[in-house]
This record gives structure tokens, C-alpha cells and sequence, in this order.
């Protein structure tokens, strides 16, 4: 099994509608979760990073995390085409970079 | 500013020859890795530097070598290259401190075949 899991999708919506992008994992002594874009042939970047369990809101982007069920969801928000990318998710067991486990990403498209 | 840059962008490469692939960064970060890209795969470390001085394994480094130059620059060596390493390597950069995640900034990925 592998420790974070991900829809590879690819997922499509019309522009406007609220999209939700999720990930399990299995390893319990993650603290850190966090939320990669990454456009087409571009490096990933983040946008979005919480430490606890909760709910955290950036914009139109909403990163909520559940510990107990091993599972973490980025929401978004009045979707944009510009929003179309891949999205990753990530997360450690402390903040240094050589720890962190990155999902596969999941292959979303807003439709205009 | 440029943030962090790769080169070179494409390379296509035969079974058994050797290639660097060049990362530099412009952000006085301390810390530079080397991941690979591959489909239904995620994000895999190769090798990364914590500091200038210092290289340490990730989670797939075989068939790879690193040289930290310098605090800006942080190369990655394929010595007799595999089919299996066809790959997109990404190069990225980071600060560390104590408390809090410090984002790690991406370059845009070297696309390398291996035939």
C-alpha cells in the first residue's frame, strides 16, 4: 500500500462549480500537509500548508484536514479555468523537505 | 528573478552514456534537491543537500550522483544512463528553520529520454 494515495483523475468541471480533491494516507505520524499546483510542463508550487487537523482558507481555497480518518481535501471555490492544473498533495512527519511524501496528483480541467 | 533554473530543458540520451543535469538557484537558499517526475508515481527524492557542504540519499538514488558546487548551484549525474530513467527531473530549493514548512520553489523540470 502505498503511504499517500490520490484520484489521478483527470477530473472536469464547468467553470463556477466548487471542486473537491482529496488524499488518504497511512503513515499516523504525519503533521504537515500541504497543497502543490503544478501547470503543464511546469515545476509544482504551493499553495497551501496546514499543521493540524481543521480547516484552513486561503481565498478560494479551503485545505481541510481529518486525522483520524487519515484523510485531506482541497476545496475550491467559484473554479476558474486558470485553475486547471495538477494538483498535488504532500506531507511529512516534520518541516524538513527530505521527509515529505508527495501524492501522484490528480489531473483537474475548468471548463469555460 | 529567475527563482530556481534548470538546464537543459529536453535530452534525449542512448542506454550506457552519461549526462549533468544543471540546477541553480538565486534565492540564498540553503537547502536543494533533486526529485523525479513519473506518471501515477508522485514526486520521488533522489538526493538533496541541507546545506552547502553536504549531500545526503533520498528515497531512490541508484544510477545517481550529486555535487553541491556551491550555495547556489546543485547538479545531478547519471554516469551510464537506463531506459529507466527516462524520467522529468525537477530541482528545488528551500530554506530550513526550526518551526513551520518553508515552501520548497521548483524549477520547471528537465525532460530526459533514454532510449
Amino acid at each position: 500500500q502505498k503511504e499517500v494515495e490520490q484520484d489521478p483523475g483527470p477530473l472536469s468541471v464547468p467553470e463556477g462549480a466548487i471542486v473537491s480533491l482529496n488524499c488518504t494516507y497511512s503513515n499516523s505520524a504525519f503533521q504537515y500537509f500541504m497543497w502543490y499546483r503544478q501547470y503543464s510542463r511546469k515545476g509544482p508550487e504551493l499553495l497551501m500548508y496546514t499543521y493540524s487537523s481543521g480547516n484552513k482558507e486561503d481565498g478560494r481555497f479551503t485545505a481541510q484536514v481529518d486525522k483520524s480518518s487519515k484523510y485531506i481535501s482541497l476545496f475550491i471555490r467559484d473554479s476558474q479555468p486558470s485553475d486547471s492544473a495538477t494538483y498535488l498533495c504532500a506531507m511529512s512527519r516534520d518541516n524538513y523537505g527530505q521527509n515529505f511524501v508527495f501524492g501522484p496528483g490528480t489531473r483537474l480541467s475548468v471548463l469555460p | 528573478n529567475a527563482g530556481v533554473t534548470q538546464t537543459p530543458k529536453f535530452q534525449v540520451l542512448k542506454t550506457g552514456q552519461s549526462m549533468t543535469l544543471q540546477c541553480a538557484q538565486d534565492m540564498n537558499h540553503n537547502s536543494m534537491y533533486w526529485y523525479r517526475q513519473d506518471p501515477g508515481m508522485g514526486l520521488r527524492l533522489i538526493y538533496y543537500s541541507a546545506s552547502e557542504g553536504t549531500t545526503d540519499k533520498g528515497e531512490v538514488p541508484n544510477g545517481y550522483n550529486v555535487s553541491r558546487l556551491n550555495k547556489r548551484e546543485f547538479s545531478l549525474r547519471l554516469e551510464s544512463a537506463a531506459p529507466s530513467q527516462t524520467s522529468v527531473y525537477f530541482c528545488a530549493s528551500s530554506e530550513i528553520f526550526l518551526r513551520g514548512i518553508q515552501p520548497q520553489h521548483f524549477g520547471d523540470g528537465t525532460r530526459l529520454s533514454i532510449l
